[in-house]
């Protein structure tokens, strides 16, 4: 069935370092995308979004890019901080938008000093 | 302003019991969400809601139950727990013009 899916399970980075995280998406009529950052014992926290429209967006420190030739959109993250380790998923809507989103599994990152 | 937030935060039960997880929103978002969050299955929608009194199924109903006499919030029940309910359930709203969901902190339960 139509899924989305992450690339890489765990990611390791140097504090300072930029940090890209990749998902995959299958369904060809997804129309909205969404980050969403989850720290150890805490809820999803909405990091960044971005529309079918557009192939790239940036925010503070992070930047979403959208490749709908390949179904690939990457998560950014510049000069990264140990605060930013946590799992981050991408989730993306169908084409239709009944307001429900489908989630990749995550991938981990961590921060190291 | 709180937000979304969820009650209990920790919940012990035993098979059979009935069990109810509370969720509150104060952003008065017309749709709401539960989902639960387990290992090796990441986030998955058990039921939804686009208004008061309108609710549907989503990928994982079965055992669970919903209602939404009010549009801040959103119980979920647990009619009759079983084991392969513990899990980490989290609630989540949405103002319905740009789709992004916000979470509230979860829940975690265990069924022993």
């Amino acid at each position: 069935g139509e899924s989305v899916g992450l690339h890489l399970p765990t990611l390791s980075v140097q504090e300072g370092d930029n940090s890209i995280i990749n998902c995959a998406y299958s369904n060809s009529a997804s129309d909205y995308f969404i980050w969403y950052k989850q720290e150890s014992g805490k809820g999803p926290q909405f990091i960044i979004d971005i529309r079918s429209n557009m192939d790239k967006r940036q925010g503070q420190r992070v930047t979403v890019l959208l490749n709908k030739t390949v179904k690939h959109l990457s998560l950014q993250i510049a000069a990264t901080q140990p605060g930013d380790s946590a799992v981050y998923f991408c989730a993306e809507t169908g084409g239709g938008s009944n307001y429900k989103l489908t989630f990749g599994k995550g991938t981990l990152l961590t921060v190291n000093p | 302003d709180a937000g979304i937030t969820q009650s209990p935060r920790y919940k012990i039960t035993e098979t059979g019991r009935q069990v109810t997880l509370m969720c509150h929103q104060t952003w008065s978002h017309s749709y709401m969400f539960w989902y639960r969050q387990d290992l090796g299955h990441g986030l998955r929608l058990i039921y939804y809601s686009a208004a008061a009194d309108i609710t549907d199924k989503g990928e994982v109903p079965d055992g669970y139950v919903v209602s939404r006499s009010k549009t801040e919030n959103f119980p979920l029940t647990l009619e009759s727990a079983t084991r392969s309910q513990t899990s980490v359930y989290f609630c989540a709203s949405d103002g319905g013009s740009s789709d992004t969901q916000y979470f509230g902190p979860g829940t975690r339960l265990t069924v022993l």
